[in-house]
């Protein structure tokens, strides 16, 4: 079966603009989880959606955001974009909430901020 | 501080060499999940085991074995007889749940170099 699918691969955007990256998760996984990797800080948890709730949210500003479809697809949003924001968000889907499950990961999207 | 450490920042091995990849982890809670991940240079994170507080089990999986220790809050990760194919970083993680719900957090991840 396909797995998990984030669109765009790679962005580019320019500081104060705002980015909406998609995931389309694995058929059957209800939940989808943002996360956000740079060189600096690694990877870090941004937030979990299921049944199109957010149900855990790491320690972002409020200019991050999501939302979660009927169909489980969630989009992620951030709004006037930093310099600092430039990093490899990626995806992931599990049968269910909570990190209990297994997760799939997706490829990520490469935003780059200039 | 963190909750997750991974001392180890870049290791190289010989082919065929086993190697040991260390995570310390850190948490009040009795109930918690460890996990190891691999990412390869595509960038997609690829799941490797999840491990609950109450199974010290180790688990071998082909050349892969870990060895989870409550006593030292370790979880380590073997690979047997190192293949060029296993070069990648490697992330340990830990989730527990807050009254804020479930938390997930990751190590700074070990890169692994197999030279052939």
């Amino acid at each position: 079966k396909a797995g998990v699918t984030q669109t765009p691969r790679y962005l580019i955007k320019t500081r104060g603009q705002q980015v909406t990256l998609s995931c389309s998760p694995i058929s059957g996984h209800r939940s989808v989880s943002w996360y956000q990797q740079t060189p600096g800080q690694g990877l870090q948890f941004l937030f979990e959606y299921f049944s199109e709730t957010q149900r855990n949210k790491g320690n972002f500003p409020g200019r991050f955001s999501g939302r979660q479809f009927s169909n489980s697809r969630s989009e992620m949003n951030v709004s006037t974009l930093e310099l600092g924001d430039s990093a490899l968000y990626l995806c992931a889907s599990s049968l269910s909430e909570g990190f209990n499950y297994g997760y799939t990961f997706g490829s990520g999207t490469r935003l780059t901020v200039v | 501080a963190q909750k997750v450490t991974q001392a180890q920042t870049e290791i190289s091995v010989v082919e065929k060499e086993d190697v040991t990849l260390d995570c310390v982890y850190e948490t009040r809670d009795t109930t918690y999940y460890l996990f190891w991940y691999k990412q390869p240079p595509s960038g997609e994170l690829v799941f490797l085991i999840r491990r609950n507080s109450f199974d010290e089990q180790n688990e071998i999986s082909g050349r892969y074995s870990w060895n989870f220790q409550k006593s030292t809050s370790s979880f380590n990760f073997t690979i047997t007889a190192s293949q060029v194919v296993d070069s990648a970083v490697y992330f340990c993680a830990l989730s527990e749940a807050s009254n804020t719900g479930n938390q997930f957090y990751f190590g700074t991840g070990t890169s692994l170099t197999v030279i052939p």
